[in-house]
């Protein structure tokens, strides 16, 4: 059964302080892996698609890398504003499964 | 990127009364369309794919009567939410992928719909 699993489920940080958020995934022929940032009472705003393993992708502050297993997004430096919740999704056969979001506080 | 737009942003209605919500593509043509739900702290479950032209793809455990969804054009897709119940308040979420760029490409998400049943 394809599987998206995220950790950790919650992080603060300090403003400055780096990190790393993980997306462990089990599906049968990814076709893509998708992180979103979700603010509250909004919808997922779209960052990355990673499709092959060893692709990387920046913007900004973060960063995203992507193995045969798992996603990383890392944040270098973090300001209050990237305070919300990182959901990763991968595509299988044809719909998107969405792991349940790490949620991210920044503190100044 | 690509642009969604979902209407309206919050709603109240009464119970047993219904309410529709629709999502646009604003700048592509979108043949397939995704509605989600959404609880507090919780991920987004897909609830109905809305396929432009047919009928809806809906998810196991989804009452395809209670949520009424019609792709009438390709850039509309609505959701009717049918003798609406309390326990049907919920974040709803649309979303649509620019098909012209292929199958695999990045999905687009309306700003959401906070539903309230009172």
């Amino acid at each position: 059964e394809d599987q998206v699993t995220q950790s950790p489920e919650a992080l603060r940080l300090q403003e400055g302080e780096s990190s790393s958020l993980n997306c462990s995934y089990t599906v049968s022929g990814l076709r893509g892996l998708f992180w979103y940032r979700q603010d509250p009472g909004k919808g997922p705003e779209f960052l990355f698609t990673l499709y092959s393993a060893g692709e990387e992708k920046e913007k900004e502050r973060l960063k995203a890398t992507l193995t045969k297993k798992e996603s990383f997004l890392h944040i270098t430096a973090p300001k209050p504003e990237d305070s919300a919740t990182y959901l990763c999704a991968v595509q299988g056969t044809y719909k998107y499964i969405f792991g349940t979001g790490t949620r991210l506080k920044v503190l100044a | 990127g690509a642009v969604v737009s979902q209407h309206p942003s919050r709603v109240i209605c009464k119970s047993g009364t219904s309410v529709k919500i629709e999502c646009r593509s604003l700048d592509f043509q979108a043949t397939t369309m995704f509605w989600y739900r959404q609880f507090p702290k919780q991920s987004l479950m897909l609830m109905a794919t809305s396929n432009e032209g047919s009928k809806a793809t809906y998810e196991q455990g989804v009452e395809k009567d209670k949520f009424l969804i019609n792709h009438a054009s390709l850039t509309l897709s609505t959701l009717t939410v049918t003798s609406a119940h309390p326990e049907d308040s919920s974040f709803y979420i649309c979303s649509a992928r620019d098909m012209a760029l292929g199958g695999n490409t990045e999905a687009f998400f309306g700003q959401g719909t906070r539903l309230t049943v009172v």
